[in-house]
């Protein structure tokens, strides 16, 4: 079985600050992992995805993520945060061998404060 | 690009109505799903369909039903709508597992619809 924590479901970071959304997750298998961010009435947008290869992986929008298989986690990060960051994050993992089924954590709410 | 496109994006209805959400894709994915999201519980899953009639339920199907007679159109149905069914709806669709061009099974969201039952 697999699934995924987020832990904290609310973070607030400064405009220009670092950003550190944290992912861990459990799976049977190396999992591939996805990030996705959601804006204000709107569907869910890829942000960034592991599936093979690098490990340090970088998506739209400035974010990269990088996969430790050690700490099954894969955190979610930003150099400098902007006021259009502010989003709900979700973190997601998948089987690639036996499932086409997304598990997604509860989602994390980022706010840029000015 | 990959487009998936839901019927509504707001919708009120009544309690006992028959609610009706469609959902069409148009880059050919075999997987097509259905998710209501929650403040607090993040995604649910409620159905999903892996080719055309064929139909799996998630993790809370209860209240709902599911039809896909064409590919590319994925539906879900509130038999009888109830207050608690009030959420947000995401339909999604991908390419199989084992997909060979690098997409993986990279999920694709529409827009969503908001449902509101009174």
């Amino acid at each position: 079985a697999q699934s995924v924590t987020q832990l904290g479901s609310h973070v607030s970071v400064s405009e220009g600050a670092l950003v550190l959304l944290r992912c861990n997750y459990s799976s049977s298998v190396p999992p591939y992992l996805f990030w996705y961010v959601q804006y204000p009435n709107q569907g869910l947008q890829l942000l960034l995805k592991y599936t093979t290869g690098a490990t340090l992986v970088k998506g739209i929008n400035g974010f990269e993520a990088e996969f430790k298989k050690s700490e099954t986690s894969f955190h979610l990060t930003k150099p400098s945060a902007h006021m259009s960051d502010a989003a709900e994050y979700f973190c997601a993992v998948s089987d690639p061998y036996t499932g086409n089924q997304f598990y997604f954590g509860t989602g994390t709410s980022l706010t840029v404060i000015p | 690009d990959v487009k998936v496109t839901q019927s509504s994006r707001y919708l009120v209805k009544r309690t006992g109505e028959k609610v009706f959400l469609e959902c069409v894709q148009d880059m050919d994915h075999e997987n097509m799903f259905w998710y209501r999201q929650d403040p607090g519980l993040g995604l649910r899953l409620i159905y999903f369909s892996y080719d055309v009639k064929m139909k799996e339920k998630g993790d809370i199907p209860e209240g709902y039903s599911v039809s896909r007679e064409k590919k590319e159109r994925f539906s879900l149905i509130l038999e009888s709508a109830s207050t608690n069914q009030t959420s947000m709806y995401l339909c999604a669709s991908s390419l199989k597992a084992y997909d060979t061009s690098g997409g993986g099974n990279t999920q694709y969201f529409g827009p969503g619809t908001r449902l509101t039952v009174l």
